[in-house]
Protein backbone atom coordinates (compact mmCIF):
# COMPACT_ATOMS: atom_id res chain seq x y z
CA UNK A 1 0.00 0.00 0.00
CA UNK A 2 1.09 2.86 -0.68
CA UNK A 3 2.10 5.55 2.15
CA UNK A 4 3.83 9.01 2.70
CA UNK A 5 6.11 10.19 5.39
CA UNK A 6 6.82 13.18 6.95
CA UNK A 7 9.62 13.08 9.20
CA UNK A 8 9.23 16.82 11.26
CA UNK A 9 6.62 17.37 13.38
CA UNK A 10 6.88 20.42 14.02
CA UNK A 11 9.70 23.22 12.17
CA UNK A 12 10.70 26.76 13.22
CA UNK A 13 12.13 29.09 11.07
CA UNK A 14 12.94 33.03 11.42
CA UNK A 15 10.96 34.76 9.32
CA UNK A 16 13.49 35.51 5.93
CA UNK A 17 15.26 32.40 6.31
CA UNK A 18 14.97 29.70 3.97
CA UNK A 19 12.65 26.64 4.42
CA UNK A 20 12.85 23.04 3.39
CA UNK A 21 9.94 20.39 4.41
CA UNK A 22 10.79 16.74 3.44
CA UNK A 23 8.16 14.39 2.05
CA UNK A 24 9.00 10.66 0.98
CA UNK A 25 6.22 8.59 -1.11
CA UNK A 26 6.14 4.82 -1.11
CA UNK A 27 4.90 3.60 -4.30
CA UNK A 28 6.29 1.34 -7.14
CA UNK A 29 5.29 3.60 -9.97
CA UNK A 30 5.44 7.67 -10.18
CA UNK A 31 1.95 8.84 -8.61
CA UNK A 32 0.36 11.93 -8.63
CA UNK A 33 1.84 14.43 -5.38
CA UNK A 34 0.60 16.70 -4.12
CA UNK A 35 1.41 19.53 -1.19
CA UNK A 36 -1.66 20.78 0.54
CA UNK A 37 -1.53 24.07 3.34
CA UNK A 38 -3.96 24.00 6.66
CA UNK A 39 -4.46 27.21 8.41
CA UNK A 40 -6.03 26.41 12.18
CA UNK A 41 -9.87 25.75 11.84
CA UNK A 42 -9.61 25.91 7.98
CA UNK A 43 -9.83 23.36 4.93
CA UNK A 44 -7.18 22.85 2.69
CA UNK A 45 -5.39 24.86 0.14
CA UNK A 46 -3.72 23.30 -2.93
CA UNK A 47 0.15 24.62 -2.91
CA UNK A 48 1.58 23.08 -5.84
CA UNK A 49 1.10 19.49 -7.44
CA UNK A 50 3.14 17.37 -9.79
CA UNK A 51 1.75 15.07 -12.08
CA UNK A 52 4.70 14.95 -14.87
CA UNK A 53 7.32 16.34 -16.88
CA UNK A 54 9.57 19.11 -15.22
CA UNK A 55 10.71 17.54 -12.03
CA UNK A 56 10.49 21.22 -10.42
CA UNK A 57 7.13 22.53 -9.79
CA UNK A 58 5.73 26.06 -8.73
CA UNK A 59 3.71 26.73 -6.84
CA UNK A 60 1.30 29.85 -4.93
CA UNK A 61 2.66 31.53 -2.34
CA UNK A 62 6.41 31.62 -3.69
CA UNK A 63 6.72 27.94 -3.00
CA UNK A 64 8.01 25.43 -5.23
CA UNK A 65 9.19 21.28 -5.04
CA UNK A 66 11.29 18.85 -6.69
CA UNK A 67 10.77 15.55 -7.30
CA UNK A 68 13.32 12.96 -7.37
CA UNK A 69 12.40 9.62 -8.03
CA UNK A 70 15.47 8.20 -7.07
CA UNK A 71 14.56 9.27 -3.43
CA UNK A 72 11.39 9.08 -3.65
CA UNK A 73 10.98 12.35 -2.74
CA UNK A 74 9.01 15.38 -3.19
CA UNK A 75 10.21 17.84 -1.07
CA UNK A 76 8.77 21.56 -0.39
CA UNK A 77 10.93 25.06 -0.62
CA UNK A 78 10.53 28.39 -0.21
CA UNK A 79 13.60 30.47 -0.25
CA UNK A 80 11.94 33.33 2.34
CA UNK A 81 9.29 32.84 4.53
CA UNK A 82 6.55 35.22 5.90
CA UNK A 83 4.99 35.17 9.09
CA UNK A 84 1.87 34.08 7.06
CA UNK A 85 3.44 31.15 6.11
CA UNK A 86 2.86 30.11 9.55
CA UNK A 87 0.61 26.74 9.03
CA UNK A 88 0.41 23.38 9.37
CA UNK A 89 1.85 21.24 5.48
CA UNK A 90 0.47 18.41 4.41
CA UNK A 91 1.78 16.15 1.33
CA UNK A 92 -0.19 13.64 -0.15
CA UNK A 93 -0.18 11.11 -2.97
CA UNK A 94 -2.76 9.43 -5.64
CA UNK A 95 -2.49 6.27 -7.26
CA UNK A 96 -4.27 4.39 -10.42
CA UNK A 97 -7.43 5.79 -11.06
CA UNK A 98 -9.17 6.35 -7.48
CA UNK A 99 -8.73 9.68 -6.22
CA UNK A 100 -8.09 8.87 -2.54
CA UNK A 101 -5.57 11.21 -1.15
CA UNK A 102 -3.22 9.56 1.20
CA UNK A 103 -1.79 11.94 3.22
CA UNK A 104 1.39 12.35 5.84
CA UNK A 105 1.10 13.27 9.42
CA UNK A 106 2.10 17.23 8.21
CA UNK A 107 4.63 19.41 9.45
CA UNK A 108 3.50 21.85 11.75
CA UNK A 109 5.50 25.62 10.73
CA UNK A 110 6.12 28.09 13.71
CA UNK A 111 8.07 31.43 11.80
CA UNK A 112 9.71 33.91 14.36
CA UNK A 113 10.01 37.58 13.87
CA UNK B 1 -15.99 30.32 -10.00
CA UNK B 2 -17.12 29.58 -6.38
CA UNK B 3 -15.44 26.49 -4.72
CA UNK B 4 -15.96 23.66 -2.13
CA UNK B 5 -19.16 25.00 0.45
CA UNK B 6 -19.70 22.57 3.01
CA UNK B 7 -22.72 22.84 5.36
CA UNK B 8 -23.16 23.34 8.55
CA UNK B 9 -19.77 24.72 9.75
CA UNK B 10 -20.43 23.59 13.38
CA UNK B 11 -22.29 20.74 14.46
CA UNK B 12 -22.65 19.48 18.34
CA UNK B 13 -24.35 15.94 18.90
CA UNK B 14 -24.45 13.60 22.03
CA UNK B 15 -23.71 9.86 21.57
CA UNK B 16 -26.08 7.67 19.65
CA UNK B 17 -27.81 10.70 17.08
CA UNK B 18 -27.15 10.54 14.17
CA UNK B 19 -25.78 13.53 11.88
CA UNK B 20 -26.09 14.17 8.01
CA UNK B 21 -23.40 16.34 6.49
CA UNK B 22 -23.48 18.01 3.00
CA UNK B 23 -21.03 18.76 0.51
CA UNK B 24 -21.48 21.17 -2.93
CA UNK B 25 -18.82 20.51 -5.35
CA UNK B 26 -17.05 23.32 -7.60
CA UNK B 27 -19.08 24.01 -10.67
CA UNK B 28 -19.10 21.33 -13.39
CA UNK B 29 -17.13 18.64 -10.66
CA UNK B 30 -18.38 15.34 -10.63
CA UNK B 31 -16.24 13.67 -8.02
CA UNK B 32 -16.36 14.26 -4.61
CA UNK B 33 -14.25 12.83 -1.82
CA UNK B 34 -14.64 12.95 2.04
CA UNK B 35 -12.19 12.90 4.83
CA UNK B 36 -11.87 12.57 8.63
CA UNK B 37 -9.18 14.81 10.04
CA UNK B 38 -8.08 13.89 13.58
CA UNK B 39 -5.67 14.96 16.14
CA UNK B 40 -4.64 10.99 16.33
CA UNK B 41 -5.50 9.56 13.32
CA UNK B 42 -4.44 12.08 10.88
CA UNK B 43 -6.38 12.77 7.95
CA UNK B 44 -8.07 9.95 6.48
CA UNK B 45 -10.57 9.00 3.44
CA UNK B 46 -13.58 7.72 3.95
CA UNK B 47 -15.34 7.40 0.24
CA UNK B 48 -15.83 8.87 -2.75
CA UNK B 49 -18.43 9.56 -5.65
CA UNK B 50 -18.92 9.85 -9.13
CA UNK B 51 -21.95 9.83 -11.10
CA UNK B 52 -23.59 9.24 -8.47
CA UNK B 53 -21.99 5.95 -7.25
CA UNK B 54 -19.43 5.12 -4.70
CA UNK B 55 -16.43 4.34 -6.07
CA UNK B 56 -13.68 3.47 -3.17
CA UNK B 57 -14.47 3.23 0.45
CA UNK B 58 -12.31 3.72 3.51
CA UNK B 59 -11.30 1.77 6.47
CA UNK B 60 -14.49 2.78 8.21
CA UNK B 61 -17.42 1.19 9.85
CA UNK B 62 -20.74 1.43 8.35
CA UNK B 63 -22.17 3.79 10.34
CA UNK B 64 -20.54 6.00 7.77
CA UNK B 65 -22.17 6.36 4.38
CA UNK B 66 -22.70 8.98 2.13
CA UNK B 67 -24.88 9.44 -1.32
CA UNK B 68 -24.59 11.68 -4.29
CA UNK B 69 -26.80 13.16 -5.76
CA UNK B 70 -27.51 13.81 -9.90
CA UNK B 71 -26.03 17.75 -9.49
CA UNK B 72 -23.02 15.89 -7.56
CA UNK B 73 -23.96 17.51 -4.67
CA UNK B 74 -22.82 15.13 -1.91
CA UNK B 75 -24.11 13.97 1.82
CA UNK B 76 -22.27 12.28 4.64
CA UNK B 77 -24.31 10.65 7.32
CA UNK B 78 -22.95 8.86 10.69
CA UNK B 79 -25.06 7.58 12.84
CA UNK B 80 -25.09 6.10 16.18
CA UNK B 81 -22.21 8.88 16.97
CA UNK B 82 -19.73 7.57 19.12
CA UNK B 83 -17.43 10.13 20.58
CA UNK B 84 -13.98 8.95 18.50
CA UNK B 85 -16.05 10.43 16.08
CA UNK B 86 -15.45 13.90 16.62
CA UNK B 87 -13.30 15.48 14.22
CA UNK B 88 -13.30 17.73 11.46
CA UNK B 89 -14.91 16.50 8.49
CA UNK B 90 -13.64 17.60 4.71
CA UNK B 91 -15.20 17.26 1.54
CA UNK B 92 -12.93 17.75 -1.87
CA UNK B 93 -13.90 18.06 -5.21
CA UNK B 94 -12.79 16.78 -8.62
CA UNK B 95 -13.79 17.25 -12.26
CA UNK B 96 -12.84 13.40 -13.12
CA UNK B 97 -11.71 10.75 -10.93
CA UNK B 98 -8.19 9.56 -10.03
CA UNK B 99 -5.14 11.52 -11.16
CA UNK B 100 -6.91 14.94 -10.82
CA UNK B 101 -6.41 17.97 -8.41
CA UNK B 102 -8.92 17.74 -5.48
CA UNK B 103 -10.12 20.88 -3.99
CA UNK B 104 -10.86 21.00 -0.66
CA UNK B 105 -14.34 22.88 1.67
CA UNK B 106 -13.96 24.54 4.71
CA UNK B 107 -14.59 21.60 6.75
CA UNK B 108 -17.58 20.82 8.90
CA UNK B 109 -16.59 20.49 12.60
CA UNK B 110 -18.82 17.65 14.48
CA UNK B 111 -18.69 17.58 18.38
CA UNK B 112 -19.87 14.44 19.92
CA UNK B 113 -20.93 15.00 23.75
Amino acid sequence: AQSVTQPDIHITVSEGASLELRCNYSYGATPYLFWYVQSPGQGLQLLLKYFSGDTLVQGIKGFEAEFKRSQSSFNLRKPSVHWSDAAEYFCAVVTGTASKLTFGTGTRLQVTL
Amino acid sequence: KAGVTQTPRYLIKTRGQQVTLSCSPISGHRSVSWYQQTPGQGLQFLFEYFSETQRNKGNFPGRFSGRQFSNSRSEMNVSTLELGDSALYLCASSFKQGGDTQYFGPGTRLTVL
